[in-house]
């Protein structure tokens, strides 16, 4: 069975904090791998995708590393602003159709 | 501007009573799912359709009944049979697996 788990659940640190979110999953065979942001009540935005063929992907501060061997995948925030208050989501897809989703990440970056 | 859309934003229902919420994109895409997200948890499908008369079930099915009439459209019946809806729904849309749009969602209350 796949999952997806993701510590810590909820992470507060001072403005312009470097930061690491991990996300494990329990099944490598994934198609690839998405890190997503959620604000409060709102759907979710994709941030970076990884595909299984790929280590990381990387964009502006961020940066996402994919290990399919041991089953993990990290975000790396650097310099962390108060706009990057949100939720973090990561997702393993499989079989092109099946996206699994850890519980995520609560992210506050106080000012 | 390309996107999907939801609505509506907030629903109330009385115990007993069918719901739909509705899902519309106009990105082209060809595939399209429907998510359920509670408290605290990851996204956890309900359906999918890949293509215009096709739908199949996901995780949760159960209670929950689709239609994909139209490439554009997929609405989501939330039926008495399910025994909990009160959660936040989302519907998202995707290209060849890769590129992913989420909906901004619909919370549906049980009153």
């Amino acid at each position: 069975k796949q999952e997806v788990t993701q510590i810590p659940a909820a992470l507060s640190v001072p403005e312009g904090e470097n930061l690491v979110l991990n996300c494990s999953f329990t099944d490598s065979a994934i198609y690839n791998l998405q890190w997503f942001r959620q604000d409060p009540g709102k759907g979710l935005t994709s941030l970076l995708l990884i595909q299984s063929s790929q280590r990381e992907q990387t964009s502006g501060r961020l940066n996402a590393s994919l290990d399919k061997s041991s089953g993990r995948s990290t975000l790396y925030i650097a310099a962390s602003q108060p706009g990057d208050s949100a939720t973090y989501l990561c997702a393993a897809l499989y079989n092109f159709n099946k996206f699994y989703f850890g519980s995520g990440t609560k992210l506050n970056v106080k000012p | 501007d390309g996107g999907i859309t939801q609505s509506p934003k907030y629903l109330f229902r009385k115990e007993g009573q069918n719901v739909t919420l509705s899902c519309e994109q106009n990105l082209n895409h060809d595939a399209m799912y429907w998510y359920r997200q509670d408290p605290g948890q990851g996204l956890r499908l309900i359906y999918y359709s890949q293509i215009v008369n096709d739908f199949q079930k996901g995780d949760i099915a159960e209670g929950y009944s689709v239609s994909r009439e139209k490439k554009e459209s997929f609405p989501l019946t939330v039926t008495s049979a399910q025994k909990n809806p009160t959660a936040f729904y989302l519907c998202a849309s995707s290209i060849s697996a890769v590129e992913w749009f989420f909906g901004e969602g619909s919370r549906l209350t049980v009153l």
